[in-house]
């Protein structure tokens, strides 16, 4: 069962606009998300990270948005460029400690000029 | 720094055939895990290991076998490989407690093919 869910699989976006992908949790213990961006042939890095005490997290171009009531969240990414196009993947824990994540299926973003 | 080292990156294997996946990481992290990624599946979790000597099972652990003897190194095993185990393996590591804004750190990843 698929407690993380990024229903898009892909989304095309031109350079300077904004990114938006989207996940959807359904799990209301998770107390901790990440994105992670993957580009071919490479493992998976951090991104960025938003607590669930929070409802935004900014770091450069990159914003998450936490709407718990809704069980989702949303990584912006203003403005876009051609070396953002990768999977971005989402995940969600739960406890006071890292441990295990749970990964939605990835969404594939292509930047093009 | 070398980070999160998987070793081999390629690998192709007979129906059968048995094979040890290595990860080592130069981190010092306490937690370490095995992925697997297959197309539209995402990332799915095998084994994860929170300390020396301890491994537990994630959501798809039939056919695999783990080990970590050392802090540094989380061995995967397939005994008998089969089709379904054609995948790309991501080892990944953390640290446990209150540094969770760091995430994980990834290796690079084992395309392993079965035939």
């Amino acid at each position: 069962d698929q407690q993380v869910k990024q229903n898009s699989p892909s989304l095309s976006v031109q350079e300077g606009r904004i990114s938006i992908l989207n996940c959807d949790y359904t799990n209301s213990m998770f107390d901790y998300f990440l994105w992670y961006k993957k580009y071919p042939a490479e493992g998976p890095t951090f991104l960025i990270s938003i607590s669930s005490i929070k409802d935004k997290n900014e770091d450069g171009r990159f914003t998450v948005f936490l709407n718990k009531s809704a069980k989702h969240l949303s990584l912006h990414i203003v403005p876009s460029q051609p070396g953002d196009s990768a999977v971005y993947f989402c995940a969600a824990k739960r406890g006071s400690t890292l441990g295990r994540l749970y990964f939605g299926r990835g969404t594939q973003l292509t930047v093009w000029p | 720094n070398a980070g999160v080292t998987q070793t081999p990156k390629f690998r192709v294997l007979k129906t059968g055939q048995s094979m040890t996946l290595l990860c080592a990481q130069d981190m010092n992290h306490e937690y370490m895990y095995w992925y697997r990624q297959d197309p539209g599946m995402g990332l799915r979790l095998i084994h994860y290991s929170v300390g020396e000597g301890t491994t537990a099972k994630g959501e798809v652990p039939d056919g695999y076998n783990v080990s970590r003897l050392k802090k540094q190194n989380f061995l995967l095993g397939l005994e008998s490989a089969a089709p379904s185990q054609t995948s790309v393996y991501f080892c990944a590591s953390s640290y446990p407690g209150p540094k969770v804004d760091l995430g994980y750190t990834f290796g690079s990843g084992t395309r392993l093919t079965v035939v």
